[in-house]
């Protein structure tokens, strides 16, 4: 069955450091999303993207923050300049877009640590 | 705007069923989603339902949806020691922005299956 996947599972960096989470979708999916989950606390949604452009981000997603998808597979989140707060699980997810009721399918989350 | 509340705990002993409940306040949303998120590890589609269902059964869940009061349950029926995980709700508008679908969670329930 195909599935979402994610690179690292867990990062390790240095405050102030540039960091890039990768997803790679399910094949053919339209949709992309990024969300994070601070330990302890809900998913918090990040931003949605499509046709190469992002289609709605939230507050969270600050100038910070940026998305690419950079050939026709992978799906990339750069965190420019980490803060500690930024310490959280990071999940990506994709959706086929087909139809109204195809539903978002999420990979196993990067782990993030900043020190 | 969107708001998801759940309960934080629910200890059940093996074979009896669950009830996990949800609250949410957008009128407006279109599906409701559990998901489920064991120890590390990402996030599971167990079932949705469309807001214009009541109910939906898939084998041993049985999802509730009481539009008018805006709560959504999850019954697990048999509950079983696998069934122990972090069990989210979450929902969505779809359409609302060019497609994008984003899901709001819920704080997420912690179940627990005591033998």
């Amino acid at each position: 069955e195909p599935e979402v996947t994610q690179t690292p599972s867990h990062q390790v960096t240095q405050m102030g450091q540039e960091v890039i989470l990768r997803c790679v979708p399910i094949s053919n999916h339209l949709y992309f999303y990024w969300y994070r989950q601070i330990l302890g606390q809900k998913v918090e949604f990040l931003v949605s993207f499509y046709n190469n452009e992002i289609s709605e981000k939230s507050e969270i997603f600050d100038d910070q923050f940026s998305v690419e998808r950079p050939d026709g597979s992978n799906f990339t989140l750069k965190i420019r300049s980490t803060k500690l707060e930024d310490s959280a699980m990071y999940f990506c997810a994709s959706r086929s877009g087909v139809t109204s009721t195809d539903t978002q399918y999420f990979g196993p989350g990067t782990r993030l640590t900043v020190l | 705007g969107e708001d998801v509340e759940q309960s934080l705990f629910l200890s059940v002993r093996e074979g009896d069923s669950s009830v996990i409940n949800c609250t949410y306040t957008d009128s407006s949303s279109t599906y409701l989603y559990w998901y489920k998120q064991e120890p590390g590890a990402g996030l599971q589609l167990l079932t949705y339902i469309f807001s214009n269902m009541d109910m939906k059964q898939d084998q041993r869940l049985t999802v509730l949806l009481n539009k008018k009061d805006k709560h959504l349950s999850l019954r697990i029926a048999d509950t079983q020691t696998g069934d122990s995980a972090i069990y989210f709700c979450a929902e969505s508008i779809w359409g609302l922005t060019g497609g994008g679908n984003k899901l709001t969670f819920g704080t997420g329930t912690q179940l627990k299956v005591e033998l």
